[in-house]
């Protein structure tokens, strides 16, 4: 268990609106990544966290924004929410195991369905 | 561009053996994961590829050719709880790891 929480679980919001989501992570973890996930496209990173205050863009970037302040901490604000980011987001975090002959395996959490109305 | 195929969905029945293909086209190439994820859930991680050849986890295979951009997982003795989605991922070298992922192959196991 990776302990990885994700919040809101569930969220309806109206275009226009600015929108938070936060990770949370017990294991202290350096990498954290935001992906979105949507029928047809698989998982797509949006952006990525190698550390405090040490985050790069992903794949689909625009519209969205990150910050972390703290290492268990990783938050994703939709700066003025559209209907196109009516999605599931996931959280995740990378450690190298075993299972993986010592590469980096990804860690989800729970996951945020977020509606935009 | 970063391109990942796999079949959209496959159908097998229980105790059948199914295989999922995945091709690749990505700007470097570190390994292939392979995730699961039930409708509802988020994927979980069930096996890597860093070099060419299979690894075997109980009832789960998957094999990399990294000369054909080429592998794929290999699902024995079916059960229905294996009816999920499955995504092959790509590692692909950046400032961190980052994984470009499949669309998903979604399996249905019939009794």
């Amino acid at each position: 268990d990776a302990g990885i929480t994700q919040s809101p679980r569930h969220k309806v919001t109206e275009t226009g609106t600015p929108v938070t989501l936060r990770c949370h992570q017990t294991e202290n973890h350096r990498y954290m990544y935001w992906y979105r996930q949507d029928p047809g496209h698989g998982l797509r990173l949006i952006h990525y966290s190698y550390g405090v205050k040490d985050t790069d863009k992903g794949e689909v970037s625009d519209g969205y924004s990150v910050s972390r302040s703290k290492t268990e901490d990783f938050l994703l604000t939709l700066e003025s929410a559209t209907s196109s980011q009516t999605s599931v987001y996931f959280c995740a975090i990378s450690e190298r195991g075993p299972l993986s002959g010592g590469a980096e395996t990804q860690y989800f959490g729970p996951g945020t369905r977020l509606l935009v109305l | 561009g970063q391109s990942l195929e796999q079949p959209s969905e496959v159908t097998a029945v229980e105790g059948a053996i199914v295989q999922i293909n995945c091709t690749y086209q990505t700007s470097g190439f570190y390994g292939l994961s392979w995730y699961q994820q039930h409708d509802g859930g988020a994927p979980t991680f069930l096996s890597y590829n860093g070099l060419d050849g299979l690894e075997e986890t109980g009832r789960f295979s998957s094999f990399l050719s990294r000369s054909d951009s080429y592998g794929y997982l290999l699902l024995q003795e079916l059960q229905m709880k294996d009816s999920a989605s499955y995504f092959c991922a790509v590692r692909v070298p950046y400032n961190t790891d980052k994984l470009i992922f499949g669309t998903g192959t979604r399996l249905q196991v019939f009794p």
